[in-house]
């Protein structure tokens, strides 16, 4: 059984440029949410995504979008990035009925 | 709303003595909570789950929690703390549900364990 992976590990930005994360969810898991933890915090819901469809949405602007593709896979979109957008960015699968979340290993973003 | 409050930032312990890691809750209904283990520079780790069944939950690498109502605590502990359990936990207790979906997790800020030889 394949855990969730996140592609790319590590990833440097300008101010104002996009960024594309990318996260294949555990096998026969439909539902993806994705998480931000910036340095020595807790992470932060950023959205979840459900039968490809946003299910759910934190305390984050608009620039932040996301897709869930029909294999359950997911991308985080992050249009003129910030610097404050520097953080861990996490993907997590789980599957229906059950509550518990698996996490993959994050991608590191640095905004300069 | 659901919230949790990890109630020390920083513990340290010497190996081979107990380890305590508290957690208080706060939910308008009946909540799941979870302990989240993360090592340095790695993704989040499930340790243990409390979904309203057995109030005293066992969780792997030999951790084990209890869910207290009275008290709205959640309270992670292990009898002997070994070298590698160093590093960052976090209480988690999960929020809304939205449609069929499983819901938002909602962390606390993490409490960094430390383990002296």
């Amino acid at each position: 059984e394949t855990g969730v992976t996140q592609s790319p590990t590590h990833l440097i930005k300008t101010r104002g440029q996009q960024v594309t994360l990318r996260c294949s969810s555990q096998s026969g898991h439909n539902t993806v949410s994705w998480y931000q933890q910036a340095l020595g915090q807790g992470p932060q819901f950023i959205f979840q995504y459900y039968r490809e469809e946003e299910n759910g949405r934190g305390n984050f602007p608009p620039r932040f979008s996301g897709l869930q593709f029909p294999n359950y896979s997911s991308e985080l979109n992050v249009n003129a990035l910030e610097l404050d957008d520097s953080a861990l960015y996490l993907c997590a699968s789980s599957l229906a009925g059950v509550y518990e979340q698996y996490f993959g290993p994050g991608t590191r973003l640095t905004v300069t | 709303a659901q919230s949790v409050t990890q109630l020390d930032s920083h513990v340290s312990v010497s190996e081979g003595t107990p380890v305590l890691l508290r957690c208080n809750y706060s939910s308008s209904y009946s909540p799941s909570l979870f302990w989240y283990v993360q090592h340095p520079n790695k993704g989040l780790q499930l340790l243990l789950k409390y979904t309203s069944a057995a109030t005293l939950v066992k969780g792997i690498n030999g951790f084990e929690a209890e869910f207290k109502k009275s008290e709205t605590s959640f309270h992670l502990t292990k009898p002997s703390a070994h070298m590698s359990d160093a590093a960052e936990y976090f209480c988690v207790v999960r929020g809304m549900n939205y449609g069929g979906s499983q819901g938002n997790l909602i962390f606390g800020k993490g409490t960094k364990l430390s383990v002296k030889p």
